[in-house]
């Protein structure tokens, strides 16, 4: 069974550029979460999808944005990228609710 | 929101010695993880552990959800033990985790 799929896996863009990150869960997965980890605030909760609803946000401005399509699939966007956006972006994948989540290799955005 | 601590932030072993890696939450959880974060970032699954003991051949977990805290066993550690061990918590319907700051193991051969 094919695990949790990021992509691009690096990236490199200017401020003020938008960016679009792409996570594919693992097959039968509905709930797909994506999370920001930086060396100065830790693992922070972005949003959550399930069944192309988000059903849950995290505290960030609305420059952050997501949806998921029909498969699943998940694609997050940041706007107007300010150079505090670089970071590990990383998506986790599970059945539904609060059961195990796993984790794909993350997408690192370095803005110039 | 549920507040997660981890501790020791950092410990230091020599190959061959055990640890005890703490996270302590702040409210009842539903969903516990342990994840070891490799050196290319990406987070693996350890332990999924909201309550009781598990082991996985020299790791093994312990949560006890009443008194809000899991601990995780490393036992005849490895140079290849060496990075961060993070516990994330999950108290709401959905799949928000809660992060601790992890710890950060190094294993001195």
């Amino acid at each position: 069974k094919a695990g949790v799929t990021q992509t691009p896996r690096y990236l490199i863009k200017t401020r003020g550029q938008q960016v679009t990150l792409s996570c594919s869960p693992i097959s039968g997965h509905r709930s797909v979460s994506w999370y920001q980890q930086t060396p100065g605030q830790g693992l922070q909760f972005l949003f959550e999808y399930f069944s192309e609803t988000q059903r849950n946000k995290g505290n960030f401005p609305g420059r952050f944005s997501g949806r998921q399509f029909s498969n699943s699939r998940s694609e997050m966007n940041v706007s107007t990228l300010e150079l505090g956006d670089s970071a590990l972006y990383l998506c986790a994948s599970s059945t539904e609710g609060l059961t195990e989540a796993f984790f794909g290799q993350g997408t690192r955005l370095t803005v110039v | 929101g549920i507040q997660v601590e981890q501790s020791p932030p950092d410990l230091i072993l020599q190959e061959g010695a055990n640890s005890t890696l703490r996270c302590n939450f702040s409210d009842s959880v539903n969903n516990l993880q342990w994840f070891h974060q490799n050196p290319w970032g990406q987070l693996i699954n350890l332990f999924y552990i909201p309550s009781g003991t598990k082991q996985n051949g020299r790791l093994s977990a312990t949560t006890v959800a009443t008194e809000r805290y899991s601990l995780l066993y490393i036992s005849s550690s490895q140079t290849t033990d060496s990075g961060v061990y993070f516990c994330a918590c999950g108290v709401t319907s959905g799949s928000r985790l809660t992060f601790g700051e992890g710890t950060q193991l190094t294993v001195n051969p």
